[in-house]
């Protein structure tokens, strides 16, 4: 079946530095990757949503600025934490979405983020 | 707007007893549904899913019924096992082009031997 590969699974950097999160669609092209946020036992928060080619679209509250995300091929999404600061600490979840009707919502692995 | 509303956790039961997590949907249109697990640390799998009413999903021993008349689609599963141990999302998509899934707040299970 369709694969999104995640990567880092888990990342700890230092305060004012970035880092950059990589979801690659394996299989299948994904020509909408979904970035979600999820906080300690509780629930994920959509943060914004990408289409290949162009310029994503950021949930309300959430710093377009801050968070970069560039989706430049139907294989690739990336998701870059600018200036990292400890409340980014979180876990990460991207979701590619290509073929609906065979393929549906596939989900990466995660990336735990830790900003010390 | 549409949301997914899901039975508060934690749920503890012993191994081998009978579960259900509730879920009832808000929705416009006609969504399909799905529940997805996530283990300790990982990201979220599909676990099952339906895309018309009267559908079930079935998946692992795991079963849901997508019920239009009550907006609903509990999970159930007769017999659970230490390895179920996860937190379940039940979630929908209004299936209207490439819009987000709308995931409900997770129920935590915990099956102990």
């Amino acid at each position: 079946g369709a694969v999104v590969s995640q990567h880092p699974s888990r990342v700890i950097c230092k305060s004012g530095t970035s880092v950059k999160i990589e979801c690659r669609s394996l299989d299948f092209q994904a020509t909408t990757m979904f970035w979600y946020r999820q906080f300690p036992k509780q629930s994920l928060m959509l943060m914004a949503t990408s289409n290949e080619g162009s310029k994503a679209t950021y949930e309300q509250g959430v710093e377009k600025d801050k968070f970069l995300i560039n989706h430049a091929s139907l294989t690739l999404s990336t998701l870059t934490v600018t200036s990292a600061h400890p409340e980014d600490s979180s876990f990460y979840i991207c979701s590619g979405i290509g073929d609906r009707t065979n393929y549906g919502y596939t989900f990466g692995s995660g990336t735990r983020l830790t900003v010390v | 707007g549409d949301s997914v509303t899901q039975m508060e956790g934690p749920v503890t039961l012993s191994e081998e007893a009978f579960l259900t997590i509730n879920c009832t949907y808000t929705a416009t249109g006609y969504p399909s549904l799905f529940w997805y697990v996530q283990y300790p640390g990982e990201g979220l799998q599909l676990l099952l899913k339906a895309t018309k009413a009267d559908d079930k999903g079935s998946n692992k021993g795991f079963e849901a019924t997508y019920r239009k008349e009550t907006t609903s689609f509990h999970l159930e599963k007769g017999s659970v096992q230490v390895s179920d141990s996860a937190v379940y999302f039940c979630a929908l998509s209004d299936g209207a082009g490439n819009t987000p899934l709308v995931f409900g707040k997770g129920t935590r299970l915990s099956v102990i031997a």
